[in-house]
């Protein structure tokens, strides 16, 4: 069956720093990729994609890279800020598989501290 | 606006005692989900329904029952609850099921806060 897994944290940083949280797939087929996160007392939502091998997402200085070789989809900032505190999952979204070809990993606490 | 709308979001019950969480959605999405979030489990899925018409079992269903009502509302019941569903319930839509297409991007609610005592 499919699974994704990533750092669980949590991941404890200063305001500036270079971040980067690892996720790794396993997936028939060619999955879409995707980078969720949860803001305090909210729920999920959508914090960049990739559908191909090589495509890169990119939202709010977050960048990510779709790599078959490796099937990996790491998330990167340069430089973060107090407010990127939350909880960041890895997902992927696959035909076939089990509950219905969408598969999280548990989420990485990330904690940044002025 | 336009989402997923969950009720209530905070709910307080005694075991035993049965409650119905209702989720609405007006993008017109095929596929809606219940899920459970718990410290150092992640998201767990309860029940999905593909289509109206249709649901289906997730990872942890025992204990819950689903229906979805129409193309807008999937609603989570809860018959007899016990402590160990004390948990924060997402609701989460998407336009299709089953696809690796990236436009079939889930969209959550912002979450049932459950305490069973």
């Amino acid at each position: 069956g499919n699974s994704v897994t990533q750092m669980e944290g949590p991941v404890t940083l200063s305001e500036e720093a270079f971040l980067t949280i690892n996720c790794t797939y396993t997936a028939t087929g060619y999955p879409s990729l995707f980078w969720y996160v949860q803001y305090p007392g909210e729920g999920l939502q959508l914090l960049l994609k990739a559908t191909k091998a090589d495509d890169k997402g990119s939202n709010k200085g977050f960048e990510a890279t779709y790599r078959k070789e490796t099937t990996s989809f790491h998330l990167e900032k340069g430089s973060v800020q107090v407010s990127d505190s939350a909880v960041y999952f890895c997902a992927l979204s696959a035909t076939g598989g089990g509950a219905d070809g969408l598969t999280f990993g548990k989420g990485t606490h990330l904690i940044i501290q002025p | 606006n336009a989402g997923v709308t969950q009720t209530p979001k905070f709910q307080v019950l005694k075991t035993g005692q049965s409650m119905t969480l209702q989720c609405a959605q007006d993008m017109n999405h095929n596929s809606m989900y219940w899920y459970r979030q718990d410290p150092g489990m992640g998201l767990r899925l309860i029940y999905y329904s593909a289509s109206e018409g249709t649901t289906d079992k997730g990872e942890v269903p025992n204990g819950y029952n689903v229906s979805r009502l129409n193309k807008r509302e999937f609603s989570l019941r809860l018959e007899s609850a016990a402590p160990s569903q004390t948990s924060v319930y997402f609701c989460a839509s998407r336009p299709r099921t089953g696809t690796n297409s990236g436009a079939n991007v889930l969209t959550f609610g912002a979450g049932s806060r459950l305490t069973v005592l």
